[in-house]
């Protein structure tokens, strides 16, 4: 099946410091999603975009709906200790009447104190 | 409290064992999902369902049944098990707008 192509997989950093991660595809989606999955927890909705150009804050978060629709960034200001967990992307779209969800394979992130 | 439940958290079963994973939610969703999560492939679908009586294979359906007889169940079966099925389960459903906002806590199962 399809999956989305995001990066980086992993990073450390300090905390404080600003994060990017990506997410591309090769199909154009009509919603991005980000989430983030704590251990032992199902994935939380972070923010949505409905629409190309879209920039969406959620307090530290900021993402955009690339303009092309086949991808998307989110940024996260000021790390702080509990920001680690795995990030995934998903992109939505309908096609031949079926609902489709294709997630990214997931940025796990570690911020050292 | 608006949630997705499902249960066992935890199963080991053995090759070949009938198995069904409950997942229910209280939120009135119609929409509901079936993914597996599996390191260095992320969360794949697996089934989903747009309403009562209404499911559809996912990107994943080989091995797995669904049935959705109830707005608010979408239990997942597995008739017989493989190893190659130990894996994350997540059952999630959708909001409004198109946005699939509320996973349940998964379901961690090992075939042996």
């Amino acid at each position: 099946g399809q999956q989305l192509n995001q990066s980086p997989q992993s990073m450390f950093i300090q905390e404080g410091e600003d994060v990017s991660m990506n997410c591309t595809s090769s199909s154009i989606f009509n919603t991005w999603l980000w989430y983030k999955q704590d251990p032992g927890e199902g994935p939380v909705l972070l923010i949505a975009l409905y629409k190309a150009g879209e920039l969406t804050s959620n307090g530290r978060l900021t993402a955009q709906f690339g303009i092309t629709r086949k991808d998307s960034f989110l940024n996260i200001s000021a790390s702080i200790p509990s920001d680690v967990g795995i990030y995934f992307c998903a992109g939505f779209h309908i096609t031949s009447g079926t609902y489709k969800y294709i997630f990214g394979t997931g940025t796990r992130l570690k911020v050292l104190a | 409290e608006a949630q997705v439940t499902q249960n066992p958290r935890y199963l080991i079963t053995v090759t070949g064992k009938k198995l069904t994973v409950t997942c229910s939610q209280n939120m009135n969703h119609e929409y509901m999902s079936w993914y597996r999560q599996d390191p260095g492939l992320g969360l794949r679908q697996i089934y989903y369902s747009m309403n009562v009586e209404v499911t559809d294979k996912g990107d994943v359906p080989e091995g797995y049944k669904v049935s959705r007889k109830e707005k608010r169940n979408f239990p997942l079966i597995l008739e017989s098990p493989s190893p190659n099925q130990t894996s994350l389960y997540f059952c999630a459903s959708r909001g409004p707008g198109g946005t699939e906002a509320f996973f349940g806590q998964g379901t961690r199962l090992t075939v042996v």
